[in-house]
């Protein structure tokens, strides 16, 4: 079965600290991998998506980038956080026939 | 670009149904589906619709109608636990990347 995995879950983070997000994916190859973001009370903002190996594509502008080294290994990084970086980040890819996505647990990032 | 519009909040009773709209604009649009999100956990997937016509998942069903750009999602036989905001996500692009409304917050009374 297919299971997505983030780390870490909360972190709290001085701003102008550097920033690294991990999210796995087991029990499939080469998928879709989405990075979206939910500040608190709001609705889900994607951020970047890939589909492949080194293949990154950004959806909005802004201080945070992302990479996949591996296959089954999506990375959110900053170099400086910004107070507005804090929120809920959440890594998913595709499941199934259909367009659906599943969610990993996601990281609670709290910039001060 | 891509836009999803749903109630921000719906109050109802245990054991009531209730009915959730979602309107969308999107391009290459591919299908409607439907979150559900528990406070500080992650949302996680209730149904999909990719042809018009109505979904039955138990007690939670979801309705789309292409040609109005328009689908729900019923409740029914509301429980407390239900309590939770409820997203609908429209899927279009290369990728076929899921475009999110802005929730609707589903508070359940006794």
């Amino acid at each position: 079965s297919q299971t997505i995995h983030q780390w870490p879950a909360t972190l709290v983070q001085p701003v102008g600290s550097p920033l690294s997000l991990e999210c796995t994916v087991e029990g499939t190859s080469n998928p879709n991998l989405y990075w979206y973001r939910q500040a608190a009370g709001r609705g889900l903002q994607l951020l970047f998506y890939s589909v492949g190996i080194g293949q990154i594509s950004s959806e909005v502008p802004q201080n945070l980038s992302a990479s996949r080294p591996q296959d089954r290994q999506f990375i959110l990084s900053s170099k400086k956080l910004l107070l507005s970086d804090s929120g809920f980040y959440l890594c998913a890819y595709p499941q199934g026939a259909g367009n659906t996505i599943y969610f990993g647990e996601g990281s609670w990032l709290t910039v001060v | 670009g891509q836009s999803l519009e749903q109630p921000s909040e719906v109050t109802a009773v245990e054991g009531a149904i209730v009915q959730i709209n979602c309107t969308y604009q999107t391009s290459g649009f591919y299908g409607l589906s439907w979150y559900q999100q528990h406070d500080g956990g992650a949302p996680t997937f209730l149904s999909y619709n990719a042809l018009d016509g109505l979904e039955e998942t138990g007690r939670f069903s979801s309705f789309l109608s292409r040609s109005d750009s328009y689908g729900y999602l019923l409740l029914q036989e509301l429980q407390m636990k239900d309590s939770a905001s409820y997203f609908c996500a429209a899927a279009s692009g290369s990728a076929r990347q899921l475009t999110f409304g802005s929730g609707t917050q589903l508070t359940v009374l006794p």
